[in-house]
């Protein structure tokens, strides 16, 4: 089944950086989301996306909708031990929701 | 006070047999979903259920058989397991004619031996 390109894999930072994300998709999304995932839990929505060109913030966390409709990107700024885990972009264009390959982020102390 | 709950959380099973797995929501959606999380941690739909009625099935084997009782309840049975279906076992909800944001629930970790 199709799965969205998400990059990078993995990250690797300190506390206090600012964290950049992105997925890419050869279709066309009517819907963005970005979800995270903590172990052993199920993913928890963060944010969502209706409209191409969008900006939303949720604190610390910044998703846009890419004006092709075929790509999202989420920021997160000063990040804290907290925001450890995999972060999955979703897109949907029918019923369907497509999920990213996942992002692990991963604070270095 | 669980949103979407699953039951149970592990489940450890020997090739062959057949097993259960519940979820249940009390978000007021009408729609269900389960989903596959494999070890790279891909997330798969399997099925999807709306007012009990099948809207989507991802060329899952005969082997798994979903069944939804009620708007709240999507059940998960799996006949004849094998070992590749160990992944853990996520199910979802949403209102579909909203903005059909999808809930998940904790997981269910199947290991079939």
């Amino acid at each position: 089944g199709q799965q969205l390109n998400q990059s990078p894999q993995s990250m690797f930072i300190q506390e206090g950086e600012d964290v950049s994300m992105n997925c890419t998709s050869s279709s066309i999304f009517n819907t963005w989301l970005w979800y995270k995932q903590d172990p052993g839990e199920g993913p928890v929505l963060l944010i969502a996306l209706y409209k191409a060109g969008e900006l939303t913030s949720n604190g610390r966390l910044t998703a846009q909708f890419g004006i092709t409709r075929k790509d999202s990107f989420l920021n997160i700024s000063a990040s804290i031990p907290s925001d450890v885990g995999i972060y999955f972009c979703a897109g949907r264009g029918n019923e369907k929701l497509t999920f990213g390959t996942g992002t692990r982020l991963t604070i270095i102390p | 006070d669980t949103a979407v709950s699953q039951t149970p959380k592990y489940l450890v099973t020997q090739m062959g047999n057949d097993k259960s797995i519940k979820c249940e929501q009390n978000l007021g959606h009408d729609t269900m979903y389960w989903y596959k999380q494999d070890s790279k941690k891909f997330l798969k739909i399997m099925f999807s259920y709306n007012n009990k009625e099948l809207i989507i099935n991802e060329t899952v084997p005969n082997r798994f058989s979903p069944k939804s009782p009620d708007k709240a309840h999507l059940n998960l049975h799996i006949n004849s397991l094998e070992l590749g279906d160990s992944a853990v076992y996520f199910c979802a909800s949403s209102q579909r004619v909203a903005k059909n944001i999808q809930y998940f629930g904790a997981g269910t970790r199947l290991s079939v031996l």
